[in-house]
């Protein structure tokens, strides 16, 4: 299964913007590159995913390289809210396994006010 | 909608004693799943189920038994509880669209095993 590489932990400013980038050099054209977050305390909820093109949503956006082996989840405007450990998934789509998550370390993000 | 709920939120099991963590999705959802969480750690597969009836294997299966019969309710039955087993524990559920779709998890089942 193709790997994803996050830093361990990063810090932000709130209502600054935060990048929090994932290396996945291993992906393969099916994979699907998703980013899952977990609040203190709860189960993960689903923030964004994309497979070749840049994606925005609600809450936030994906940049994805053109080569695909990288990958960078944007918060415009981080809230203490957005602390929270964030992990960079690929899910492959030419199989079931595709259908489960395989979990990383993830990035602690830590937001002061 | 409730969507995804578990219980109990809170249990503490002496070793060997058996105990059922309760899952139960109200999204009519194909895929349930059930993951433990270690302190400090990511979500680890532990069985999973494709519809009523299937249930198959994840990565850290040992010690847990599933089933599934119907759509709704997934339960997860520690055997023989060993302080190993000391964990979170979280179920999923999904509409089974291979690499995309959005995976919803309950608020997990926070079980010590003493």
């Amino acid at each position: 299964d193709a790997k994803t590489t996050q830093p361990n932990s990063m810090e932000s400013n709130e209502e600054e913007p935060v990048h929090l980038p994932c290396n996945h050099s291993t992906i393969s054209g099916t994979d699907y590159i998703h980013w899952y977050r977990q609040l203190p305390s709860q189960g993960p909820e689903y923030v964004i995913h994309g497979l070749t093109s840049n994606v925005n949503n609600r809450m936030a956006s994906l940049a994805i390289a053109e080569d695909r082996k990288s990958s960078t989840l944007i918060l415009h405007r981080a809230t203490l809210r957005d602390a929270a450990v964030y992990y960079c998934i690929l899910r492959d789509s030419s199989s079931n396994a595709g259908n489960m998550l395989t979990f990383g370390g993830g990035t602690r993000l830590m937001v002061k006010p | 909608n409730a969507g995804v709920t578990q219980t109990p939120k809170f249990q503490v099991l002496k070793t060997g004693q058996s105990m059922t963590l309760q899952c139960a999705q109200d999204m009519n959802h194909e895929y349930m799943s059930w993951y433990r969480q270690d302190p400090g750690m990511g979500l680890r597969l532990i069985h999973y189920s494709v519809g009523a009836g299937i249930t198959d294997q994840g990565e850290v299966p040992n010690g847990y038994n599933v089933s599934r019969s119907t759509t709704e309710d997934f339960p997860l039955r520690l055997l023989s509880a060993a302080p190993s087993q000391t964990s979170v524990y979280f179920c999923a559920t999904h509409r089974g669209l291979a690499g995309v779709g959005e995976q919803f998890f309950g608020p997990g089942t926070r079980l010590t095993v003493l």
